[in-house]
C-alpha cells in the first residue's frame, strides 16, 4: 500500500517561512491536498491539488509537488498557524481507490 | 453552504457494531457533484480514511476495514450512514464525516467530529 511520509514536527519562528514536506514514491504524479488541524478541532482544507488554496486561505499558504517530495509552504508565520498539517493522496493503484493521510506534522510557532 | 453533522452513541460495547450518521444540510445529498466520506483519528494518533459513498450507492472502503464498514446512504432523509462491526478499544476515536468533489479530490467540508469509545 502507498505510504506517506512527514516529519512528527517542525518549529519556526514568527514571521518566518516554515517548510513541511510528505514524502512517497512518485509522489509527484499525484495530486496531494493538505490539511489544519487544530486541538479539538476537524481539520481544515489549506491546500487541493498541490498548490491551490480554498477561498479563505490566505495567500501565505502555499504548495508544491515534484518527484518523491510534496512541501507545504507557510509564509510569515504566526502563532494562530500552530497546529498539526496532514497531506493526503489518493491511491489508485489496486482496483479500488485508497484514501491514505500521512501520519502529520505539529507545526509549533516559537 | 454545505454543512455536516454526526450523530450516534458516544459509547458502545466490544464486539458489537458501531453506527453513525451524518446529516446533510445546505444542499442535497443526491448532488452529482459530491461523494460522501468517512474518517476517524484515534486519541493523540493521525487520520483514517474509513471509506466514502456517491448518491447512487457506489462505494470505496479502506482495504484494511472493509470486511467490517458498511456505508449507506438515505436520500429521503438527506443522510449517510457508517456501521463498523465486531468493533474492540483500537477502534476507539473521533469519527468526522466528510465530502468530496470526485475520486481524486479532496475532502472540503467536514463535520465537527463525534467521540465513540469502545468499552464495555
Amino acid at each position: 500500500s502507498y505510504v506517506l511520509t512527514q516529519p512528527p514536527s517542525v518549529s519556526v519562528a514568527p514571521g518566518k517561512t516554515a517548510r513541511i514536506t510528505c514524502g512517497g514514491n512518485n509522489i509527484g504524479s499525484k495530486s496531494v491536498h493538505w490539511y489544519q488541524q487544530k486541538p479539538g478541532q476537524a481539520p481544515v482544507l489549506v491546500i487541493y491539488y498541490d498548490s491551490d488554496r480554498p477561498s479563505g486561505i490566505p495567500e501565505r499558504f502555499s504548495g508544491s509537488n515534484s518527484g518523491n517530495t510534496a512541501t507545504l509552504t507557510i509564509s510569515r508565520v504566526e502563532a494562530g498557524d500552530e497546529a498539526d498539517y496532514y497531506c493526503q493522496v489518493w491511491d489508485s493503484s489496486s482496483d479500488h481507490p485508497n484514501v491514505v493521510f500521512g501520519g502529520g506534522t505539529k507545526l509549533t510557532v516559537l | 453552504q454545505l454543512q455536516l453533522q454526526e450523530s450516534g452513541p458516544g459509547l458502545v460495547k466490544p464486539s458489537e457494531t458501531l453506527s453513525l450518521t451524518c446529516t446533510v444540510s445546505g444542499g442535497s445529498i443526491s448532488s452529482s457533484s459530491y461523494y460522501w466520506g468517512w474518517i476517524r483519528q484515534p486519541p493523540g494518533k493521525g487520520l483514517e480514511w474509513i471509506g466514502s459513498i456517491y448518491y447512487s450507492g457506489s462505494t470505496y472502503y479502506n482495504p484494511s476495514l472493509k470486511s467490517r464498514v458498511t456505508i449507506s446512504v438515505d436520500t429521503s432523509k438527506n443522510q449517510f450512514s457508517l456501521k463498523l462491526s465486531s468493533v474492540t478499544a483500537a477502534d476507539t476515536a473521533v469519527y468526522y464525516c466528510a465530502s468530496h468533489l470526485g475520486g481524486d479530490d479532496a475532502f472540503d467540508i467536514w463535520g465537527q467530529g463525534t467521540m465513540v469509545t469502545v468499552s464495555s
